[in-house]
């Protein structure tokens, strides 16, 4: 089984400040990455999608991608209480009809 | 359309019962997938179909579960003679031709 890493936390960051939060991969044939935010009790929603080299930038929020290094990452700039939620890693499986292999999520705490 | 929905959002069912759920995608989709997420972990993925036709399975899928997508729409998810272990949060989630993929609610199943 090819593995998604996060680091679970919590990761405390001020209101205001920038949250980074990391992501390693194992499937070197990935060719696809998200990142998805989960609050308490609820369903992944998609943030943002990254497929190449580099930086992608959308609002508050930039993915990160270095496929040498097998590392993706996720930026919050200004980051607010309402940003407080589970932040899961997610990467399509090789040949498998674009299904996803999710890492455990890291738990982001924003506080006032 | 608004999204994808699932019924119902919550089972409780003693050990042993069949339970069954549904998954509405977002109407345009062509592929539909099913995962499993427990508490702590991310979701893990189960099966997925392109129209009617089932194409992948994961081997988290035993014998005790079934799915269909019998018109290529709505699909359903069965669990026959339910454990414990089986409790957990089930996610639906919906494509259309790129591996973007939206998840419905979930429907979080106790099996006591």
């Amino acid at each position: 089984q090819k593995e998604v890493e996060q680091n679970s936390g919590p990761l405390s960051v001020p209101e205001g400040a920038i949250a980074s939060l990391n992501c390693t991969y194992s499937d070197r044939g990935s060719q696809s990455f998200f990142w998805y935010r989960q609050y308490s009790g609820k369903s992944p929603e998609l943030i943002m999608s990254i497929y190449s080299n580099g930086d992608k930038e959308d609002g508050r929020f930039t993915a990160q991608l270095n496929k040498a290094s097998q590392y993706v990452s996720l930026l919050i700039r200004d980051s607010q209480p309402s940003d407080s939620a589970t932040y899961l890693c997610a990467v399509n499986v090789v040949n498998s009809g674009y299904a996803l292999n999710f890492g455990k999520g890291t738990s982001l705490l924003v506080t006032p | 359309d608004t999204g994808v929905s699932q019924d119902p959002r919550h089972k409780i069912t003693k050990r042993g019962q069949n339970v069954t759920f549904r998954c509405d995608p977002i109407s345009e989709h062509n592929r539909l997938y099913w995962y499993r997420q427990t508490l702590g972990q991310g979701p893990e993925f189960l099966t997925y179909f392109q129209n009617e036709a089932q194409l992948e399975k994961s081997r988290l899928l035993s014998d005790r579960f079934s799915a269909e997508r019998p018109k290529g729409s709505f699909s359903t998810l069965e669990i026959q003679r339910t454990e414990q272990g089986d409790s957990a949060m089930y996610l639906c989630a919906s494509t259309e031709y790129t591996d973007t993929q939206y998840f419905g609610p979930g429907t979080r199943l106790t099996v006591l």
